[in-house]
């Protein structure tokens, strides 16, 4: 059973950074995309970012709203993915999920596969 | 970037009674990779329908996914209690990826 769980949220202040990790379970995690995806209080659903699988070079791509800002890498080794947040802003304020799907194309991911979210605050 | 509207903003059913959600993009959705989700509140969102009318490994029957280009609606044929929630549609198709606002279907 594919199981995917998200790590390291907590309370943040302005300006500071953050590394919230993504550990997947029960499938070959290096064959496997993954989005992340954040949920602001009372908002909707808004895509962050994704990592490529390594036969897809592991490219990434981000949202205007945190390009430049944060980085998505992986360590199949581990199974673990990473979205490195740095110049945290109030409005990053949101619950994290990351999601998966094992796709050969270089197309964007959906998320077969979610895990339950971290919450990160960005507040002084 | 591909811009996706829901409608309606919330819809007030009944159990039994069928919901229709429409979801419209301001551009062709690229071979038609358009994604429904279910999202309780404190849960994961879950994946009901890729591909615009595919459904997801363990998705019943009730839901069904249709549309293609720019135009796309989901049908829950029936309503059951945990059918109760908010639908998002996803654009896959084409960077940036991007999610409609979400459509709350409530018990009336």
């Amino acid at each position: 059973e594919v199981h995917l769980v998200e790590s390291g949220g907590g309370l943040v202040q302005p300006g500071r950074s953050l590394r919230l990790s993504c550990t997947g379970s029960g499938f070959i995690f290096g064959d496997y995309a993954l989005n992340w995806v954040r949920q602001a209080p009372g908002k909707g659903l808004e895509w962050v970012g994704f990592i490529r699988s390594k036969s897809q070079s592991a490219t990434t791509e981000y949202a205007a709203s945190v390009k430049g800002r944060f980085t998505i890498s992986r360590d199949d080794s581990k199974n673990i993915a990473y979205l490195e947040m740095n110049s945290l802003r109030p409005e990053d304020t949101a619950v994290y999920y990351c999601g998966s799907e094992e796709i050969l194309s270089s197309r964007p991911p959906k998320n077969d596969y979610w895990g339950q979210g971290t919450l990160v605050t960005v507040s002084s | 970037e591909i811009v996706l509207t829901q409608s309606p903003g919330t819809l007030s059913l009944s159990p039994g009674e069928r919901a229709t959600l429409s979801c419209r993009a301001s551009q062709s959705v690229r071979s038609n990779y358009l994604a429904w989700y279910r999202h309780k509140p404190g849960q994961a969102p879950r994946l009901l329908v890729f591909g615009a009318s595919s459904r997801a490994a363990g998705i019943p029957d009730r839901f069904s996914g249709s549309g293609s280009g720019t135009d796309f609606t989901l049908t829950i044929s029936r309503l059951e209690p945990e059918d109760f929630a908010v639908y998002y549609c996803q654009q896959y198709g084409s960077s940036p990826v991007t999610f409609g606002q979400g459509t709350k279907v409530e018990i009336k």
